[in-house]
């Protein structure tokens, strides 16, 4: 079946640019995540989605990154005013369950973000 | 302190050998543990989760020690298609999931 679907694979941005990274999550998933990736990292949590609630934003760096799943399936990252530190990989991860029961995250293949 | 903690590595153990990885944890209410395996390059994919009872899965064995708060993963048997990036992944309540940087694992021939 289906994966998890990220789109673009690759974006080059020029700093101050704003950007938009979607997400297609497996079907039927509950829960959806975003993570940042820095070269030589582990990923680093941005925020959750239970449906189209955001239940923890608590990761977003700064005011100039927003998600949204507004119909509780498809899920966009949005950054605003890039700056050359947002330079990463962006991955999106969805599971099936909610908050209990069998927990595995499926990934995406990611965005590469670089700003120029 | 970070909250999940390993070694980068990288370790680099010829074919067949065994390997051990540790990670460290700091949060002493998470309450779900695992291992993913990531390619350069590629996403992170599951490799196994970690049980408090320790957990076997082929040439791969997982033990959790919740009174020490680290996590460990034991490769018998090393094979060149073992070589990845092995991440620690910590789950506190609420679906709060933390990552470790990642351990290096190149087996050679």
């Amino acid at each position: 079946g289906a994966g998890v679907s990220q789109s673009p694979r690759y974006k080059v941005a020029k700093r101050g640019q704003d950007v938009a990274l979607r997400c297609d999550p497996i079907s039927g998933h509950v829960s959806l995540f975003w993570y940042q990736q820095a070269l030589g990292q582990g990923p680093e949590f941005l925020t959750y989605f239970q449906n189209e609630a955001q239940l923890d934003k608590s990761g977003l760096p700064s005011d100039r990154f927003f998600a949204e799943r507004p119909e509780g399936s498809v899920s966009t990252l949005k950054i605003q005013r890039t700056q050359q530190e947002d330079s990463a990989v962006y991955l999106c991860a969805s599971s099936f369950r909610g908050q209990s029961g069998s927990y595995e995250q499926y990934f995406g293949p990611g965005t590469r973000l670089t700003v120029t | 302190r970070k909250e999940v903690e390993q070694d980068p590595g990288p370790f680099n153990v010829p074919e067949g050998a065994t390997v051990a990885f540790n990670c460290t944890y700091s949060n002493s209410a998470s309450q779900s543990f695992f291992w993913y395996r990531q390619d350069c390059r590629k996403e992170p994919k599951l490799l196994m989760s970690v049980y408090s009872s320790g957990n076997e899965d082929g040439r791969f064995t997982a033990q959790l020690n919740r009174a020490s708060q680290y996590i460990s993963l034991l490769i018998r048997d090393s094979k060149l298609s073992d070589s990845a990036t092995y991440l620690c992944v910590v789950k506190g309540g609420y679906q709060k999931v933390t990552f470790g940087t990642g351990t290096k694992l190149q087996v050679i021939p």
